[in-house]
């Protein structure tokens, strides 16, 4: 089944303590992105990457790293998570062209105290 | 990427045709409109795109205006399902780049 799968589901952390959320998809796309999405602010790009090798940052990265070694896997790095990013993350992957639909994954749930 | 305008709620009849409007009127001649729909917390699901011409597909319908500066979603007969916020974005050309989804509408189907 073509799919983005993240992980983990829900995560509960404390600030400073450097965590990974994992995003593989096995579609073989070339696009792949981070968002991330709180109340009354709709989804916000974090970072974004256009094939391997290559990402850039969205509209809201300060905080975050992101990698790109191979093209299915995606992980978005917080080296240092403070309580201000508590919020749902979506990873979504795509062919990378304008004609091509989003798929997302079924978001992690973070929370930092 | 252009900007989208939705409005923030919109109500519809069980049964009843749902129509959601957005505006991209600074949209350019190679922008895709791509609609989806998140219901609850899960992922966004793809609905429908479309570049000139209307589009329908088994969820739904896409009309583009002919100037492209405003589209409309109809969803035939809106079902309590169909609850969600509808999220309208416009998407630049083969570089994919930054995507800006907003805040989207809130479909309320009632009985």
């Amino acid at each position: 089944e073509a799919q983005v799968t993240q992980n983990p589901r829900y995560l509960i952390t404390v600030t400073g303590k450097k965590l990974t959320v994992t995003c593989s998809q096995n579609m073989n796309h070339e696009y792949m992105s981070w968002y991330r999405q709180d109340p009354g602010l709709g989804l916000r790009q974090i970072y974004y990457s256009m094939n391997v090798e290559v990402t850039d940052k969205g509209d809201v990265p300060e905080g975050y790293k992101v990698s790109r070694k191979e093209k299915r896997n995606f992980p978005l790095i917080l080296e240092s998570p403070s309580p201000n990013q508590t919020s749902l993350y979506f990873c979504a992957s795509s062919l990378g062209h304008r004609n091509s639909p989003l798929h997302f994954g079924n978001g992690t749930r973070l929370t930092v105290t | 990427d252009a900007k989208t305008t939705q409005p923030p709620s919109m109500d519809c009849a069980e049964g009843r045709a749902a129509n959601l409007p957005c505006n991209h009127s600074t949209i350019s001649g190679n922008e895709y409109v791509y609609w989806y729909r998140q219901i609850h917390s899960q992922g966004p699901q793809y609905i429908i795109h479309g570049l000139k011409n209307n589009e329908t597909n088994e969820m739904a319908s896409l009309i583009i205006t002919e100037d492209r500066k405003s589209s409309t979603l109809i969803l035939p007969h809106a079902t309590l399902r169909d609850t969600a916020v509808y999220y309208c974005i416009v998407r630049d050309t083969g570089t994919a780049s930054k995507l800006t989804f907003g805040t989207g509408t809130r479909l309320q189907v009632t009985l």
